[in-house]
């Protein structure tokens, strides 16, 4: 069974710049999670998307935005980019809500100069 | 305020040098404790889900315990392949919230 799959693997962008990267979460699971990691520091929690929903947002700025697609894939979506956005970003996969493994991808890694 | 505490920040070990990382928390409503491993680069790979104290899992040289405030990965024997920086992180409703980590580099 194919695992969580995000791309790009990597991307530089200029600051001001906007950027869209991608999440397909394992098959039969509905719920996608979005988290940015810092070098040396553990992921910070994004937003949750459950059935197409908004189930959570993190404490991030009105730039960052996402949206979960009828095949539970996901897009997370950062407008205006600023040097602080150089992380990693990375997508969880969990089959439903709550009490469940969560699942992550290799990831994205976003370079802003 | 919710908050997940990890010890030591880092460790090394000879191989064969079993050792134990603490993960301590303050969490209201936990619905559930998780250990990953993280190689450089990539993405946390899943190791264990624990729910109540006193439960234990285990998985080849791993043994994660937990209890009403800390939870223990211990790591008997280790190889250099166990090298890896460990995450503790607590569920929370809708939203993990993750440790700093212990980068654990284990030396042949």
């Amino acid at each position: 069974d194919a695992g969580v799959t995000q791309s790009p693997t990597h991307l530089i962008k200029t600051r001001g710049q906007h950027v869209t990267l991608r999440c397909s979460p394992i098959s039969g699971h509905k719920s996608v999670s979005w988290y940015q990691q810092v070098l040396g520091q553990g992921p910070q929690f994004i937003f949750q998307y459950y059935e197409k929903e908004e189930r959570g947002r993190g404490n991030f700025p009105d730039r960052f935005s996402a949206r979960q697609f009828p095949n539970y894939s996901s897009e997370l979506n950062v407008n205006a980019l600023l040097l602080g956005d150089s992380a990693l970003y990375l997508c969880a996969s969990r089959k439903d809500r709550g009490n469940t493994e969560a699942f992550f991808g290799q990831g994205t890694r976003l370079t802003v100069v | 305020e919710d908050q997940v505490t990890q010890s030591p920040e880092a460790l090394r070990l000879q191989e064969g040098e079993s050792s134990s990382l603490n993960c301590s928390y303050t969490v209201s409503g936990l619905r559930g404790l998780f250990w990953y491993r993280q190689d450089p680069g990539k993405g946390p790979e899943f190791l264990f889900t624990l729910y109540s104290a006193g439960e234990e899992k285990e998985k080849e040289r791993l043994k994660a315990t937990l209890t009403k405030k800390e939870s223990f990965l211990h790591i008997t024997a280790p190889k250099p392949e166990d090298s890896a920086t460990y995450l503790c992180a607590v569920n929370r409703d809708d939203k993990i919230i993750f440790g700093k980590g212990t980068r654990l580099h284990i030396l042949p």
